[in-house]
């Protein structure tokens, strides 16, 4: 069954410096998401994607953070000048046509940061 | 403002027994609903949804979930909990005014299935 990947599992970086996650969405979905989870709590949105360009962002998602479709196959999330509060889990998500009309999100595994 | 809410941090439950985990929401226009899965340091696994017709509906792992428009509720059920069963529940909702496919999560349920 076609998934999400996710690159790297988990990441420890020092506050300041610039991280990059990415992500392989499956193959044939139009939609791409970016959402963090801390420490097992609630999952919160930061962004979403469409047409190659961003379609709605929250908050969180502030000029530090960009995305990024270099290809036709990676979706890349990155962190310009990383905060102690960063440190989440980040999941990547695809969907075909977008939950908006009924179509299911798949998630991918996770991409645990740490900031120290 | 458009809201998902479960009231349980927890739900214990012994094996073998029906389990119920709450879901209620707050959305304009017509939600789609769904639930996922998260097992321990592991990703979101989808469960089911609710776009339209019956109220009842059927996912993995013999769970199943019931739609009510009227209390705006999507309560995740099954009738015989598994100890493998026992993970973090999460109900999510796109609301019907939303054009991007942002899902809104609830808080998170964890579920503790005991022997």
């Amino acid at each position: 069954e076609p998934e999400v990947t996710q690159t790297p599992s988990h990441q420890v970086t020092q506050m300041g410096q610039e991280v990059i996650l990415r992500c392989v969405p499956i193959s044939n979905h139009l939609y791409f998401y970016w959402y963090r989870q801390i420490l097992g709590q609630k999952v919160e949105f930061l962004v979403s994607f469409y047409n190659n360009e961003i379609s709605e962002k929250s908050e969180i998602f502030d000029d530090q953070f960009s995305v990024e479709r270099p290809d036709g196959s990676n979706f890349t999330l990155k962190i310009r000048s990383t905060k102690l509060e960063d440190s989440a889990m980040y999941f990547c998500a695809s969907s075909l046509q977008g939950a908006h009309s009924g179509n299911t999100i798949y998630f991918g595994e996770g991409s645990w940061l740490t900031v120290v | 403002a458009q809201s998902v809410a479960q009231p349980e941090d927890q739900v214990n439950v012994a094996e073998g027994n029906p389990l119920t985990v709450k879901c209620t929401y707050s959305v304009s226009g017509n939600p789609y609903l769904f639930w996922y899965v998260q097992y321990p340091n592991r990703g979101l696994q989808f469960l089911l949804k609710y776009i339209t017709g019956d109220n009842l509906v059927k996912g993995s792992y013999g769970f199943e979930a019931e739609f009510n428009k009227s209390q705006t509720s999507f309560h995740l059920k099954k009738p015989s909990a598994l100890v493998s069963d026992s993970a973090l529940y999460f109900c999510a909702v796109s609301p019907g005014s939303s054009n991007t496919g942002k899902l809104i999560f609830g808080q998170g349920t964890t579920l503790q299935v005991k022997p």
